[in-house]
């Protein structure tokens, strides 16, 4: 069964510093991988995904995240983030075929000035 | 594209009431809908997922008879909570998917339910 692991619950960043969120998944064919946002008392909004390709994907708001199979991660990444960043990010996912997604447990972003 | 809405974002309810939650695909047709739960905090935890036109498949350790789930047409899925009591108290969430095998699911805003 896929599963996946966001290692860190808790990240504090102050603001203007770049950012990485971890996610290593497991699962043995290649794996359709998602990052979500979810702000409080909202509902999910996709960031980016990996289906297939280059491996480091563009998404929305300036970030991007790296598909590496051999270290079976996803890690989402930011250059410079914003108070605005703050929410809770999640990373799932998902198989061919198969349209159930696997959430990671979550990371909430903390944003200092 | 792709919104999703959810009526209502919030309600409050007696114990022993059922409550019916409603997901809509605004702009496009969701063969299959999902819906989930999230306790303060923590991850979704998928309950269940329905096909338009076929009874829902549920999440081992759901009960189907309290979580009803119909989704009658490509754009509409309801999720009623039957006899509610205070720990059926949660953010609901559905998203839906147009079943083109990307396994893009498209979120709703969720609802919050709490049952006094």
């Amino acid at each position: 069964a896929q599963s996946v692991t966001q290692p860190d619950i808790h990240i504090t960043v102050s603001e203007g510093a770049s950012l990485e969120l971890r996610c290593n998944y497991s699962y043995g064919a290649t794996p359709y991988l998602f990052w979500y946002v979810q702000s409080p008392g909202q509902g999910l909004q996709l960031l980016l995904k990996y289906f297939s390709g280059d491996t480091l994907v563009q998404g929305i708001k300036g970030f991007e995240a790296e598909f590496k199979r051999s270290q079976s991660s996803f890690n989402l990444r930011k250059p410079s983030v914003h108070w605005s960043d703050a929410a809770e990010y999640f990373c799932a996912v998902g198989t061919f075929g198969n349209e159930k997604l696997t959430f990671g447990t979550g990371t909430r972003l903390t944003i200092i000035p | 594209g792709a919104v999703v809405s959810q009526h209502p974002s919030w309600v409050i309810c007696k114990s022993g009431t059922s409550v019916k939650i409603e997901c809509r695909s605004l702009d496009f047709q969701a063969t299959t809908m999902f819906w989930y739960r999230q306790f303060p905090k923590q991850s979704l935890m998928l309950m269940a997922t329905s096909n338009e036109g076929s009874k829902a498949t549920y999440e081992q350790g759901v009960e189907k008879d309290k979580f009803l789930i119909n989704h009658a047409s490509l754009t509409l899925s309801t999720l009623t909570v039957t006899s509610a009591h205070p720990e059926d108290s949660s953010f609901y969430i559905c998203s839906a998917s147009s079943g083109q095998g990307s396994n893009e699911q498209f979120f709703g805003p969720g609802t919050r339910l709490t049952v006094l």
